[in-house]
């Protein structure tokens, strides 16, 4: 089975805070992806991945940066946590179809 | 604005009622997937599709896809209690776009 984990399913932060979330793919794909998921908006895509050390840019990268250093990882970086970032973030894996991890919940206080 | 509008964004439901849920857009995609999301996990794919009209079966679940590719339906018949989640219905041009989703609960 096809497998994404994330590092934590449930992370409180402060104001200020740099935070790292880590995603960890099993399936060999290329592609990766990062998303928040708010009540009434879906999912919005932070940052890709088409290859290791190559990111780009989603709809909502602000306050937002990855890493990319191993074709199964992925980490989603938040340089200084803000509340408006509380959120569920989830990371994702495929091409025609895109795996999830089970997400993590992230409280910024 | 929502690149796909889900509706209704919440449906509360009877164990064994039949239910349909509507994927809209104004834009054209190569293919649509739908996606289940259960509380505290991420979403799991359960169908893709991608010629204009197509229809795809999943057990109780009956997936349709616009003929102009533009929208997408999700019908199940005599619902139960484990179809409880978020429905997310997902666009493909060039890169994937989300639904907002529809919460579904069916009370037994």
């Amino acid at each position: 089975d096809v497998k994404v984990t994330q590092s934590s399913r449930y992370l409180v932060k402060r104001t200020g805070e740099k935070v790292f979330l880590e995603c960890v793919q099993d399936m060999d794909h290329e592609n990766m992806f990062w998303y928040r998921q708010d009540p009434g908006l879906g999912l919005r895509l932070i940052y890709f991945s088409y290859d290791v050390k190559m990111k780009e840019k989603g709809d909502i990268p602000e306050g937002y940066s990855v890493s990319r250093e191993k074709k199964e990882r992925f980490s989603l970086i938040l340089e200084s946590a803000s509340t408006n970032q509380t959120s569920m973030y989830l990371c994702a894996g495929g091409d025609r179809a895109q795996y999830f991890g089970p997400g993590t919940r992230l409280t910024v206080l | 604005t929502q690149l796909l509008e889900q509706s209704p964004q919440f449906l509360s439901i009877q164990e064994g009622e039949n239910l349909t849920v509507y994927c809209n857009s104004s834009s054209v995609f190569s293919s649509l997937q739908w996606y289940r999301q259960e509380p505290g996990e991420g979403p799991v794919l359960l169908v893709t599709v991608v010629t204009g009209g197509e229809v795809k079966k999943l057990k109780r679940l009956t997936f349709q896809f616009g003929d102009a590719r533009k929208d997408s339906s999700l019908h199940i018949t005599a619902a139960q209690p484990g179809d409880t989640g978020l429905y997310l219905c997902a666009g493909r041009r060039g890169d994937m776009r989300f639904g907002a989703g529809t919460r579904l609960t069916v009370k037994p």
